[in-house]
């Protein structure tokens, strides 16, 4: 099983809401990720969480802010968003970092207003 | 010059036949290499891994690594409509840590 869920599937959201994305996985995975991605363009990293510290953090505004409660756990916190944050966000998993395999939940098409 | 580099398409092949998607990176010390399948408005889904030089199969799919040559490739045989996506090349830039840098991807698309 290579699942990871993230709720919600579609969030619209306006420029002073205060929102937050789950991402959920129960593979035994000590690494977790955020990405982002435009309409017809690659993932981006936003930030990467090993053992549930965060280690990488890609120069992400202050209005995303990543949270890991758990190892199977990884939150994004949204507050004061802008319209050109509208995206698909996505969560992945791996065993650890370094070359292992990335494994993608669905994502969350996020629509700012 | 781009870390990951993959023609965007769209490449377009005839039901049954052989797609050969190509991607070249530019960091020597890179280690590992993934192709990501993505239909559009999903997410990305893991087609193959490589992490050693020469050929990897997997059913239809094939990877190809030639890390002299920095250049990663995957061939599909018989190719079939449900394999119309944007395929994503993935490379570990740096071989540490997590950076998995993505190209930009090729659209395929296979006509009947």
């Amino acid at each position: 099983d290579t699942e990871v869920t993230q709720t919600p599937k579609h969030l619209v959201m306006g420029m002073t809401n205060k929102k937050s994305l789950k991402c959920e996985q129960h593979m035994g995975h000590r690494a977790m990720y955020w990405y982002k991605q435009k309409a017809k363009k690659p993932p981006e990293l936003m930030f990467v969480y090993s053992y549930e510290k965060l280690s990488i953090n890609e120069s992400v505004p202050s209005r995303f802010s990543p949270e890991c409660p758990n190892s199977s756990l990884l939150n994004l916190h949204l507050h004061a968003l802008q319209p050109e944050d509208s995206a698909l966000y996505l969560c992945a998993s791996s065993h650890r970092t370094g070359n292992d395999i990335q494994y993608f939940g669905a994502g969350t098409r996020l629509s700012v207003l | 010059q781009k870390e990951v580099e993959q023609n965007s398409g769209p490449l377009s092949v005839p039901e049954g036949a052989i797609a050969s998607l190509n991607c070249t990176y530019s960091d020597r010390v890179s280690q590992s290499f993934f192709w990501y399948r993505q239909y559009s408005g999903k997410s990305p889904e893991l087609i193959m891994s490589i992490y050693s030089n020469g050929d990897k199969e997997d059913g239809r799919f094939t990877a190809q690594l030639n890390k002299a040559s920095q250049y990663v490739s995957l061939l599909i045989r018989d190719s079939q409509p449900s394999d119309s996506a944007t395929y994503l090349c993935a490379v570990n830039i740096g071989g540490t840590a997590s950076k998995l840098t993505f190209g930009t991807g090729t659209r395929l698309q296979v006509t009947l």
